[in-house]
């Protein structure tokens, strides 16, 4: 069974950092690529960033390019966002997903983690 | 990147309604655009792939329809648990960005 749990997320200071981990089991995590997607309270989702299978490609939105930096670990089958210089509009509910291929639909998701920026 | 617009961005519907949700792109997109069913606290579960196809498992009253720039979605007769949010996303080009969603309630 595909599983990805998210954890990492928490309380943090506006212009702190936090890196976010999401576990992949169920699948073989090195031929999938991966994509976080936030979600504010009450809005919709959006696009964070995506890495290839191999991590050889990164992808970001204009949102958080320069402050986020994905990565993976194929030998312990876990995704990351590093995320710095935090902002109160990155605070959100974070999932990831996986990459079908071919048609680049996201198959599988984790249940989120929650982002909280406050002082 | 390519805007995703979706509409409308909330409707109140009956079970039983025919609904329809469209989703228009800022480019042409091809077929390389999917449809998202989220229910409160849950994570988003995939319905349609690649504009018309039906994932694995999603009942038959779903339907997805278009290309190009201009897309559907159609529950044919709407059941108590579709009522929830429903949100598009194009996969032509990266970033791959998402429509505003559209939440279907009683």
């Amino acid at each position: 069974e595909v599983q990805l749990v998210e954890s990492g997320g928490g309380l943090v200071q506006p212009g702190g950092s936090l890196r976010l981990s999401c576990a992949a089991s169920g699948f073989t995590f090195s031929s999938y690529a991966m994509h976080w997607v936030r979600q504010a309270p009450g809005k919709g989702l959006e696009y964070v960033s995506g890495i290839s299978s191999n991590g050889g490609s990164t992808y970001y939105a204009n949102s958080v390019k320069g402050r986020v930096t994905i990565s993976r670990d194929n030998f312990d089958n876990t995704l990351y966002l590093q995320m710095g210089s935090l902002r109160a509009e990155d605070m959100a509910v974070y999932y990831c997903a996986r990459d079908s291929s071919g048609w680049s639909y996201y198959d599988y998701w984790g249940q989120g983690t929650l982002v909280t920026v406050s002082s | 990147d390519i805007q995703m617009t979706q509409s409308p961005s909330s409707l109140s519907a009956s079970v039983g309604d025919r609904v329809t949700i469209t989703c228009r792109a800022s480019q042409s997109i091809s077929n390389y655009l999917h449809w998202y069913q989220q229910k409160p606290g849950k994570a988003p579960k995939l319905l349609i792939y690649a504009a018309s196809s039906l994932q694995s498992g999603v009942p038959s009253r779903f339907s997805g329809g278009g290309s190009g720039t201009d897309f559907t979605l159609t529950i044919s007769s709407l059941q108590p648990e579709d009522f929830a949010a429903y949100s598009c996303q194009q996969s032509y080009s990266t970033p791959n960005t998402f429509g505003g969603g559209t939440k279907v309630e009683i």
